[in-house]
């Protein structure tokens, strides 16, 4: 069964980066079908698509936050990574995790599943 | 960017009855490859959302038959054939059919 949990600060300053931290488990993390990805809900509203990030090093990126996003993967740690830099309060946000399925090939089935429970990060001074 | 427009946001639902929700994309999802990429999730209350009808009208595994996926181009359908009280919650469509992918603003079903 896969499994992705989040961990990183809870609280984060205005203008200082927000790092975030995704384990896997349950799937191997070279996946060639696996695209790890972020995802964010601003408090009582929709969910944003981030971007997401293959293991070989492939990065798609949400343009509206392009300029301020790093995804990485450490393979090593079976973990992937987000930093947003130049935060605001607008950042603020419940910061979820999840596999995006995607065979390059087929084009099939491009879902985001699972999910992981996703940790709040507050920005604030 | 392709905007997803869900309709109603709110839906108030008597158990047992029948539930619709409506999605409407700014094109269309269908992809020169034949499928459609259009997705539906439900969030329910301090969960983390999840799948279930994938490529417009495909159920996720686990998913009771009660719901249902339907439409194409650019409407879209989610119906619930009798809502039970454990479908609370919001529930949103996404596309996948391009970068960026997008989801609908969310539709509150609650319980009458």
């Amino acid at each position: 069964q896969v499994q992705l949990q989040e961990s990183g600060p809870g609280l984060v300053k205005p203008s200082q980066t927000l790092s975030l931290t995704c384990t896997v488990s349950g799937v191997s993390i070279n996946n060639g079908d696996s695209y790890w990805s972020w995802i964010r809900q601003h408090p009582g509203k929709g969910l944003e698509w981030i971007g997401y990030m293959h293991y070989s090093g492939t990065t798609y990126y949400n343009p509206s936050l392009r300029s301020r996003i790093t995804l990485s993967v450490d393979t090593s740690k079976s973990q992937f990574s987000l930093k947003l830099n130049s935060v605001t309060a607008a950042d603020t946000a419940v910061y979820f995790c999840a596999r995006f399925y995607h065979d390059s090939s087929t084009l099939y089935p491009n879902w985001f599943d699972p999910w992981g429970q996703g940790t709040l990060v507050t920005v604030s001074s | 960017d392709i905007v997803m427009t869900q309709s109603p946001l709110s839906l108030p639902v008597t158990p047992g009855e029948p539930a619709s929700i409506s999605c409407r994309s700014s094109q269309s999802l269908l992809h020169r490859n034949g499928n459609t990429y259009l997705y539906w999730y439900l969030q329910k209350p301090g969960q983390s959302p999840q799948l279930l009808i994938y490529l417009g009208f495909n159920r996720a595994s686990g998913v009771p038959d009660r719901f249902s996926g339907s439409g194409s181009g650019t409407d879209f359908t989610l119906k619930i054939s009798r809502v039970e009280a454990e479908d609370v919650g919001i529930y949103y469509c996404m596309h996948a059919l391009q970068i960026p992918i997008t989801f609908g603003q969310g539709t509150r079903l609650e319980i009458k």
